[in-house]
């Protein structure tokens, strides 16, 4: 089935150390790729979004994404974590030729992050 | 900035019972979802809605239903809550107009279905 994969459940990280988290998914041709993070008690917020262009993507509070299309991933980077970082992090995929429509989330990432 | 609205933050109902949860937004987007999110199992899409009276079943659509009567507002019913819908509920909205358009999520609503 057309799936996409997080495939680290909780990452538990020091401050200042680096983060990635994986996120793979399984559908050909163009896809729109998101990232959404969820701080605790807080509605999911978009990180970052990929639909075309640069492969490299720079969204907010100093995260980025690379879309390597051969891969089929989407994975998320942050060279230095902190403490505030601590949340869940998901990925979506538009699957293709559906876009602005419906997005399917992997099933996400808890991010802990120690002082 | 956008601003999606749902009804209630915490909402305890009993089996059997018929139960609407409520969700406004104010950017004039074509687009509205629901979700519920379980631990471990991410997001999943019960119905989404791309116009008004439209709707679509998402994944996991048995057991609930949908009214968009008006482009702003998107109502889950909950026909006979059951346990196993016992959830946080999360509705969205976007545009639908370009390709690459983020959807905007409410705060959630926990429901517990005793």
């Amino acid at each position: 089935a057309q799936s996409v994969s997080q495939h680290n459940h909780h990452v538990i990280l020091s401050e200042a150390a680096s983060l990635e988290l994986g996120c793979n998914y399984s559908y050909g041709g163009t896809v729109n790729l998101f990232w959404y993070v969820q701080y605790p008690g807080q509605h999911l917020q978009l990180l970052l979004k990929y639909f075309s262009g640069d492969p490299l993507v720079k969204g907010i509070k100093g995260f980025e994404a690379e879309f390597i299309k051969s891969k089929f991933s989407f994975n998320l980077r942050k060279p230095s974590v902190q403490w505030s970082d601590t949340a869940e992090y998901f990925c979506a995929v538009t699957p293709p030729g559906q876009a602005g429509t419906a997005l399917i989330f992997g099933k996400g990432t808890t991010l802990s992050v120690s002082s | 900035d956008v601003k999606v609205t749902q009804s209630s933050r915490y909402l305890v109902k009993r089996t059997g019972e018929k139960v609407f949860l409520e969700c406004v937004q104010d950017m004039d987007h074509e687009n509205m979802f629901w979700y519920r999110q379980d631990p471990g199992l991410g997001l999943r899409l019960i119905y989404f809605s791309y116009d008004v009276k439209m709707k679509e079943k998402g994944d996991i659509p048995e057991g609930y239903s949908v009214s968009r009567e008006k482009k702003e507002r998107f109502s889950l019913i909950l026909e006979s809550a059951s346990t196993n819908q016992t959830s946080m509920y999360l509705c969205a909205s976007s545009r639908r107009d370009r390709a690459g358009q983020p959807q905007h999520f409410g705060d959630g609503t926990r429901l517990s279905i005793l």
